[in-house]
């Protein structure tokens, strides 16, 4: 069965200053996606970040970067100079057969 | 028009209605889903639909009823609904097995 946890329920970070957003997962299947979705407010899910579980390097896109530790089990997301946009709830996510969320992180910047 | 869209955006129903949510997807994607997202929880996968065909149905309640009848557009239709059942019920495509799933907007019901 799969397991996503995020144990961070809340985290602030100082405008400008890089913040990392924890997650790991349980999974016994070699082959798997693991997602960043970002949810402003006003309730979308926005895709932020894939990495796969074959891929050697981790994922970047823009200021987001996916620290990934495959025999850790663990996908934590970096987000680099914080702008006062990014607060929003961050969900991570796995993907075997279908994708399935943590409990996500709310992230606060402060200006 | 692109992306996933979902409607009506709000919806407030008594528990005897019965009312529908549509979701259309303008991606060329082959799978749907429905979730939903309650106050304090995780999200919830409810149903997946691969290629029109129901795959998955997570111990959903009978109340709730996906219909799917091509591969651009999925519906849930509610009736008799509880109080609980008030939450953002979200949308999403992607390919079959692929990578990342785009989600609508959301539907957030209300049941009074």
């Amino acid at each position: 069965a799969q397991k996503i946890t995020q144990t961070q329920p809340g985290m602030f970070v100082q405008e400008k200053e890089a913040v990392t957003l924890d997650c790991t997962y349980d999974t016994s299947d070699p082959s798997y996606g693991l997602f960043w979705y970002k949810q402003p407010s006003s309730g979308e899910m926005i895709f932020l970040i894939y990495q796969g579980s074959y891929d050697q390097q981790n994922a970047t896109e823009g200021r987001y970067s996916l620290n990934f530790q495959k025999a850790r089990k663990s996908a934590n997301l970096v987000i680099s100079a914080s702008q006062l946009g990014d607060s929003a709830m961050y969900f991570c996510a796995m993907r075997e057969q279908d994708m399935r969320f943590g409990a996500g992180t709310r992230l606060t910047v402060k200006p | 028009e692109t992306g996933v869209t979902q409607t009506p955006r709000h919806l407030v129903m008594g528990m005897t209605n019965k009312k529908s949510l549509k979701c259309e997807q303008h991606l060329g994607h082959n799978a749907m889903y429905w979730y939903k997202q309650s106050a304090k929880k995780p999200l919830e996968l409810m149903f997946v639909y691969n290629f029109k065909e129901q795959t998955e149905n997570n111990s959903v309640p009978s109340r709730f009823s996906p219909e799917c009848p091509n591969s651009s557009h999925l519906f849930l239709h509610l009736h008799t609904l509880q109080p609980e059942d008030s939450a953002l019920y979200l949308c999403a495509s992607s390919q079959v097995r692929g990578t990342e799933a785009f989600f609508g907007q959301g539907t957030r019901l209300t049941v009074v």
